[in-house]
């Protein structure tokens, strides 16, 4: 089984619609990430978490929302779905302040 | 000066060819360095770290120059299957912060 999930694997919304991404993982690390990455533009950090108690924003959190519901499980939201939010989006676990280790990823399309 | 960077190439190269590419980050405070792989459409992952002294493994090496402030990353006798996109990621050189990706490097081996 893999150790970072994510879920759904592949998304088509509307505008305007709330929709929610999850992430778990069975690594037992403390820190969590989502990205998004869009071609030309690499990785783009959105939110990280150290803990459950734990959230920090990334480069491009506008729009976005998380929640640590508990040290396995990572949730992003996007209150309002908009078409520039159609992109992969990455989530991402780590022991410390060394390597990460990426989900499957999420294709998510707003029309 | 961004803070990581990369060529993105495309890298053309025949098999069996010798290919480097480098990554320059620009916070000198940096510890930790790492290059992934990413196949179109997956998720990145973790290649090699990349360790003061340089490191090895089968025909990947890795190099770090803190006085230049590059790491770059040497594949040996080039396979079709090395054909990725390979991204360097440095941390921020801040406790608690989240690994630094650069946009990629795209390498194509053909036969």
């Amino acid at each position: 089984d893999a150790d970072v999930t994510q879920t759904p694997r592949n998304r088509i919304t509307k505008t305007g619609k709330r929709i929610m991404l999850e992430c778990s993982q069975t690594k037992g690390h403390d820190r969590m990430y989502w990205y998004r990455q869009d071609p030309g533009l690499g990785l783009r950090l959105i939110y990280y978490s150290f803990d459950v108690k734990d959230i920090n924003k990334g480069e491009i959190s506008d729009g976005y929302s998380v929640s640590r519901q508990a040290q396995a499980k990572f949730s992003l939201s996007l209150e309002s779905a908009i078409p520039n939010q159609t992109a992969l989006y990455f989530c991402a676990t780590a022991p410390d302040d060394t390597e990460q280790y990426f989900g499957p990823g999420t294709r998510l399309t707003v029309t | 000066r961004k803070e990581v960077e990369q060529d993105p190439g495309p890298f053309n190269v025949p098999e069996g060819a010798t290919v480097a590419f480098n990554c320059t980050y620009s916070n000198s405070a940096s510890q930790s360095f790492f290059w992934y792989r990413q196949d179109c459409r997956k998720e990145p992952k973790l290649l090699m770290s990349v360790y003061s002294s340089g490191n090895e493994d089968g025909r990947f090496t890795a190099q770090l120059n803190r006085a230049s402030q590059y790491i770059s990353l040497l594949i040996r006798d080039s396979k079709l299957s090395d054909s990725a996109t390979y991204l360097c990621a440095v941390n921020s050189g801040q406790a608690g912060t989240a690994l630094i990706f650069g946009k990629g490097t795209t390498l194509s081996v053909s036969s």
